[in-house]
């Protein structure tokens, strides 16, 4: 877990502002994912990307939007169309396929001000 | 659609005593079956997993059982310390053409010194 990190640690939001998280990796995995989590909620699902150049949405993508131009590098966006997006943002990676343990980076928390 | 629920939400055990944790999933699809253990403030980290064709697996103090038919997972965490006061979360994945992981919403276990 310690190949994959995550970057600022707490991130502050303004109404109306668009904030990228980063999200890099250094363990050659294919795949890369990106989490919400919050209190008292288990992970749901935002984006997730199988190779380069390629991602697919998942259950709670309205409001963000990611790229994947490099295998290591996996950066999430929380536009201002996102109502609520107080929460604990994890991404993870994994060698390839769902069925494939997941590393998890150690998360960015983001709040609104 | 695709749901796991996680039970109890917060458990409590003395030291030295056991604590299981039980999950059920809806889509029978699912194939793999990780547990991850969250300590407060710091990423998800795989502790074990089972795949659907096994119906246990044991790591030390920790095991995981698998009923298919009934469509239930569970963890068994003997000999319990301190140190095992965690957020525990189950996930159920499934490889069907396209991604899914579903985590349920976390066991908050309390060991007792």
């Amino acid at each position: 877990d310690g190949g994959i990190t995550q970057s600022p640690k707490y991130l502050f939001r303004k109404e109306g502002q668009n904030v990228t998280l980063s999200c890099e990796q250094n363990l050659n995995h294919d795949a890369m994912y990106w989490y919400r989590q919050d209190p008292g909620q288990g992970l749901r699902l935002i984006y997730y990307s199988q190779i380069v150049n390629d991602f697919q949405k998942g259950d709670i993508a309205e409001g963000y939007s990611v790229s994947r131009e490099k295998k290591e590098s996996f950066p999430l966006t929380v536009t201002s169309a996102q109502k609520n997006p107080t929460a604990f943002y994890l991404c993870a990676s994994s060698i390839g396929g769902v069925r494939e343990t997941q590393y998890f980076g150690p998360g960015t928390r983001l709040l609104v001000l | 659609g695709e749901n796991v629920e996680q039970h109890p939400s917060t458990l409590s055990v003395q030291e030295g005593d056991s604590a299981v944790i039980k999950c059920t999933y809806s889509d029978s699809a699912s194939n793999y079956f990780p547990w991850y253990k969250q300590e407060l403030g710091k990423r998800p980290q795989l502790i074990i997993d089972i795949r659907s064709n096994v119906g246990e697996k044991k790591d030390q103090r920790i095991a995981v059982t698998l009923n298919k038919t009934a469509k239930h997972f569970s963890l068994h965490i003997t000999e319990t310390q301190p140190e095992d006061s965690a957020v525990y979360f189950c996930a159920a994945s499934m490889n069907t053409g396209g991604f899914k992981t579903i985590f349920g919403a976390g066991t908050r276990l309390f060991v007792k010194a």
